[in-house]
């Protein structure tokens, strides 16, 4: 079974500049997270949808951060503008039923 | 709301030491308790769990109990491996496909 893919793995940008990062989850996975991890602090969650609705976006400063689950299957995460304090790992996650199945993540460092 | 207190790392021992990684939380409901693994250049997976009080997850040789009295989870492994030496996760969820709430994490260097 694929595991959640995530792309790029690394970026690197300006701070002011935009960027978006990809999610492809477990098949059959109606849950998906998106969490934000700082150097040395846990995942902490941004958004998680159900099917292509929102369930929690309570986390999510969306003066800057937008994103959006397309046909219930992919997602995107946008940042714009970026700043210096985004320089985290954005982690995609997937789940069934208890068990969330992680992706590797994108590293942003923001400059 | 939710909170996950685990233990400052970062943790050093020598191989086949016996581990404790200290857990407790608050939560409002009746959550679901996990143990993620982070090991180097690789993204979180699940280590173990536990959905109810009492309950022991268990895997690769290490245990945690659900206890609802004192709310922790404490991660052990009786003899650890350098194989072993990863960052480590408590969480907790109050049902299926709910958020995680993590800990900070937990850095575990095993040396030889």
């Amino acid at each position: 079974e694929a595991g959640v893919a995530q792309s790029p793995r690394y970026k690197i940008i300006e701070k002011r500049q935009s960027v978006a990062f990809w999610c492809n989850p477990i098949s059959g996975h109606a849950t998906l997270y998106w969490y934000q991890q700082i150097l040395g602090q846990g995942p902490k969650l941004l958004i998680q949808f159900q099917n292509n609705g929102v369930v929690d976006d309570s986390q999510l400063p969306k003066d800057r951060f937008s994103a959006e689950r397309l046909k219930g299957v992919d997602s995107t995460l946008k940042i714009q503008p970026a700043k210096l304090e985004d320089s985290a790992v954005y982690l995609c996650a997937s789940s069934f039923t208890v068990e969330a199945f992680f992706g590797q993540g994108t590293r942003l460092t923001v400059v | 709301g939710d909170s996950v207190t685990q233990m400052e790392g970062p943790v050093t021992l020598s191989e086949e030491a016996f581990l404790t990684i200290n857990c407790t939380y608050t939560a409002t409901g009746y959550p679901s308790l996990f143990w993620y693994v982070q090991y180097p250049g690789e993204g979180l997976q699940l280590l173990l769990k536990a959905t109810k009080a009492d309950d022991k997850g268990s895997n690769k040789g290490f245990e945690a109990t659900y206890r609802k009295e004192t709310t922790s989870f404490h991660l052990e492994k009786g003899s650890v491996q350098v194989s072993d030496s990863a960052v480590y996760f408590c969480a907790l969820s109050e049902g299926g496909n709910e958020k995680l709430t993590f800990g900070t994490g937990t850095r575990l260097t095993i040396i030889p």
